[in-house]
């Protein structure tokens, strides 16, 4: 089945640092999402980015899209100890031009920001 | 809108006993995903519904395991017998459109001892 995989696995900075993460994915996509998870709770969406499309911010998110590659990035700037959460990309799955619809999830990046 | 609303928070059963777990989507939200997160196996995607049709239950373990969404606003996921290995964290998310951005419910942590 499709899935994200992020990597690092895990990632520990210093508050004011830049974290980045990254994705791969095996097949063609129409968009590729990032969720952010904190501790016990339920995911939330932090920004869609689209397979025609090759980077996007968000306030100190900024995300980028290689297609050919099969991979995307998630750079947080200036990072701050409430960053501390496990970031997901998710990847809907191209079948011919349309969508399926399913949403798969990688395994996270778990990153943790020291104050 | 409230948001994905799942119950119950927690659930603690007995092996060999029926667990139900509900989901209300967000209102006019035509996706429902039911996910389960585990250390060893990450976020599973179970199964997806659109327009309240199951579209892929690829990922339903086995048939203990049946999800039915009978109107736009609720959906439940029931395992039966439930066993050790299905403790885990179980979410629900619903969204607009395919491949859209999805909202997440708290999740149920299930217990079964």
């Amino acid at each position: 089945s499709q899935q994200g995989e992020e990597d690092p696995q895990a990632l520990s900075i210093q508050e004011g640092e830049n974290a980045t993460m990254n994705c791969s994915y095996k097949t063609s996509i129409n968009n590729l999402q990032w969720y952010r998870q904190n501790s016990g709770r339920g995911l939330v969406h932090l920004i869609l980015i689209r397979s025609n499309e090759r980077e996007k911010h968000s306030g100190r998110l900024r995300v980028t899209l290689d297609t050919s590659k099969k991979s995307s990035s998630l750079l947080i700037t200036a990072s701050r100890a409430a960053d501390t959460a496990s970031y997901f990309c998710a990847t809907d799955e191209d079948n011919r031009g349309s969508t399926l619809g399913r949403l798969y999830f990688g395994r996270g990046t778990q990153l943790t920001v020291w104050p | 809108d409230a948001g994905v609303i799942q119950s119950p928070r927690h659930e603690v059963t007995e092996m060999g006993q029926e667990v139900t777990l509900r989901c209300k989507p967000i209102s006019g939200h035509n996706s429902l995903f039911w996910y389960r997160q585990t250390m060893m196996r990450g976020l599973e995607l179970l199964i997806y519904f659109n327009n309240n049709v199951p579209i892929d239950d690829s990922g339903m373990p086995e048939d203990r395991f049946s999800a039915k969404m009978p109107n736009a606003s609720f959906s439940t996921l029931k395992i039966q017998p439930s066993e050790p290995r299905d403790s885990a964290v179980y979410f629900c998310a619903s969204s607009l459109g395919e491949g859209g951005k999805a909202f997440f419910g708290q999740g149920t942590r299930l217990t079964v001892v």
